[in-house]
């Protein structure tokens, strides 16, 4: 595809509930990136992936969230349990390489968390 | 601890006006600073990427400024239009194995007519 595509756009789910989102990247980018934007606030840092290394999940605010990836494709960001702080976009973003200075962004997930 | 701060956090202008959005940061070590666009829903696009050593850079009606010394980045929009009107983000990236940003909380420009 032309740019880093996300699913869904938005997602509506009870407390307590699991949800999974996910990125389609840039076909060849090797790093991708999951960010958390609250209402009104900057993005955070969840989860970082590079190739076939061990991803950097230093940004992950709890053992509810996890991410994966498969090779260098898609990735999928899973919340369980979900709380009503956990209501955000969430974004994902890559790169060609890690020394890329440009990083593409998705259009985000927006979830709301009822 | 690192951090991004901007300012103003909201901005009104009339269009065809200048206006600046500044940056200050405390992230070490340093290794680039970017400006980012972010249209409401949509996620960030990049305006300019500055290294340590770059001063200044341009992107059509967008400069961005930048003082390493001083650990200060300005962007400066020049006849703004009303397309312009967005969240500006500044972000920084610290040098090391790999890119990860940190984002400062955004301007919100309004541009009216």
């Amino acid at each position: 595809g032309a740019g880093v595509s996300q699913s869904p756009s938005n997602k509506v789910t009870e407390k307590g509930k699991d949800v999974e989102l996910r990125c389609d990247p840039i076909s060849g980018h090797t790093a991708l990136y999951w960010y958390r934007q609250r209402l009104g606030q900057g993005l955070e840092f969840l989860i970082y992936f590079q190739g076939n290394s061990a991803p950097d999940k230093s940004g992950l605010p709890s053992d509810r969230f996890s991410a994966e990836r498969t090779g260098e494709s898609v990735s999928t960001l899973t919340i369980q349990r979900t709380q009503q702080e956990d209501s955000a976009v969430y974004l994902c973003a890559s790169t060609q390489w890690w020394t890329a200075e440009t990083q593409y962004f998705g259009p985000g997930t927006r979830l709301l968390v009822l | 601890k690192n951090q991004v701060e901007q300012s103003p956090q909201s901005l009104i202008i009339l269009e065809g006006k200048n206006c600046t959005l500044q940056c200050n940061y405390t992230v070490s070590p340093f290794s680039n600073l970017r400006w980012y666009k972010q249209d409401t829903g949509r996620g960030p696009v990049s305006l300019t990427i500055m290294t340590f050593s770059e001063n200044t850079k341009s992107n059509g009606r967008y400069t961005a400024t930048l003082d390493a010394d001083t650990k200060q980045s300005s962007l400066h929009i020049t006849a703004s239009q009303l397309s312009d009107s967005a969240s500006y983000i500044c972000v920084v990236s610290g040098s090391g194995g790999y890119n990860k940003l940190i984002f400062g909380a955004g301007t919100r420009l309004a541009v009216h007519p």
